[in-house]
């Protein structure tokens, strides 16, 4: 089945407190992508990957790591955590960018720092 | 400032209605446009993308696309209970730019 997985799916953290959320996508897709989605505000893209070793800012990144080691990868990393990253994370991935008829989005992390 | 504009809702419709849903975008070089349905702690399904002017049928769901008024829209025909659902608009520039802008979304409620 074609899916993007993230774990956790729910996390509660102190700040400062370092943490990864993955991501992983089963369809051999080049685009992967991070937004966050806050009450107000709608999603807003985090990071981007167009391929391995290949990642660019999106629109919020002040605050967040990304890696693309491998083409199904992709992590969030939060080097120090602060209250106001407390958010519903999700993970996308698509063949080619986000243009496409085929963008699939994971299950959401929630995630609450205290 | 790239922005797309949503009426945050409630839209309230009764099943077997029409249910009309509007986004405005500011960027005149959006060439991408998307609807996307979100059910309450669900993640964004895509339901709908359009590329040019006119509209776009897809079963009970059609888009329209006005470029010159920067206006998209989404009808819902014979709206159903589970139509009820937030909906996001999302726009793209062509030529590499990988960063879509979202709406706020519209929230819809079909009720018996």
């Amino acid at each position: 089945e074609a899916q993007v997985t993230q774990n956790p799916r729910y996390l509660i953290t102190v700040t400062g407190k370092k943490l990864t959320v993955t991501c992983s996508q089963n369809m051999n897709h080049e685009y992967m992508s991070w937004y966050r989605q806050d009450p107000g505000l709608g999603l807003r893209q985090i990071y981007y990957s167009m391929n391995v070793e290949v990642t660019d800012k999106g629109d919020v990144p002040e605050g967040y790591k990304v890696s693309r080691k491998e083409k199904r990868n992709f992590p969030l990393i939060l080097e120090s955590p602060s209250p106001n990253q407390t958010s519903l994370y999700f993970c996308a991935s698509s063949p080619d960018g986000p243009s496409t008829d085929t963008q699939y989005f994971g299950p959401g992390t929630r995630l609450t720092v205290l | 400032q790239k922005e797309v504009e949503q009426n945050s809702g409630p839209l309230s419709v009764p099943e077997g209605a029409i249910a009309s849903l509007n986004c405005t975008y500011s960027d005149r070089v959006s060439q991408s446009f998307f609807w996307y349905r979100q059910y309450s702690g669900k993640s964004p399904e895509l339901i709908m993308s359009i590329y040019s002017n006119g509209d776009k049928e897809d079963g009970r769901f059609t888009a329209q696309l006005n470029k010159a008024s920067q206006y998209v829209s989404l009808l819902i025909r014979d709206s159903q209970p589970s139509d009820s659902a937030t909906y996001l608009c999302a726009v793209s520039a062509s030529g590499g730019s990988y960063i879509p802008t979202f709406g706020r979304g519209t929230s819809l409620i079909v009720h018996p």
